[in-house]
């Protein structure tokens, strides 16, 4: 079975600084994917980014960006440039990819971070 | 483009009582998902639905069960609720073997008493 680690629970950076938040996974598979969730005060899960572990290069989304270790199953999220509406909690995520047969995967959660962009 | 919804957005039952939650897929996805999120945790897979049957399950009870119609809609209930099945219920939808990313909606808040 696949888990997922968060390992740390809290985070807090002044407005505009740089943070990274961390993520490790245990998976025997090859192939699978990652995310990043963001889940805001307001509750609604939000992707961030994705990664397919294929994929040499690291997915960027404008200020997001990540940083895929796959030999070290590191998965780890930088946030540039933070701003208020970046305060909420983070939730790294894995997936296996779907077949026909088994249907679409099931994401796997960590516990999460929650991150704090202070003004 | 709707996205996910899920209604009610909160319910309060009592012990022993049955519950039913809705989801709307987001507009062209055919797979829903369902996971439960107590406070201060990451979300717990359910199970899922594709093709109006359950494809995969995870560890809950047979008092979770589900439903999923003919529009891609999806229910999820909950019978005989004890203490602990309060929590955050998540609808996520997907599009099967495309990009299997899930997209969520904005949850349903169930409160146990």
């Amino acid at each position: 079975a696949q888990t997922v680690t968060q390992s740390q629970p809290e985070m807090s950076v002044q407005e505009a600084e740089t943070v990274t938040l961390s993520c490790t996974y245990d998976t025997s598979e090859n192939n699978y994917y990652l995310f990043w969730y963001k889940q805001p005060p307001s509750r609604q899960m939000i992707l961030v980014i994705r990664q397919e572990a294929y994929k040499q290069q690291n997915a960027t989304e404008n200020r997001f960006s990540v940083n895929f270790q796959k030999a070290a199953k590191s998965f780890s999220l930088k946030i540039s440039d933070s701003q208020l509406g970046d305060t909420a909690m983070y939730f790294c995520a894995f997936m296996k990819p779907s077949t026909i047969i088994q249907g679409a995967q099931k994401l796997v959660f960590g516990q999460g971070t929650r991150l704090t962009i202070n003004p | 483009d709707a996205g996910v919804t899920q209604s009610p957005t909160h319910l309060i039952k009592t012990r022993g009582q049955q519950v039913t939650l809705r989801c709307s897929p987001k507009s062209g996805h055919d797979t829903v998902s369902w996971y439960q999120q107590a406070l201060g945790q990451g979300p717990q897979f359910i199970f899922q639905y594709y093709e109006e049957e359950e494809r995969q399950r995870g560890n809950f009870p047979d008092r979770f069960s589900g439903h999923q119609f003919p529009n891609y809609s999806s229910e999820l209930n909950v019978n005989a609720l004890w203490l602990g099945d309060s929590a955050l219920y998540l609808c996520a939808s997907s599009l099967m073997g495309f990009a299997d990313t899930q997209y969520f909606g904005p949850g349903t808040r169930l409160t146990v008493l």
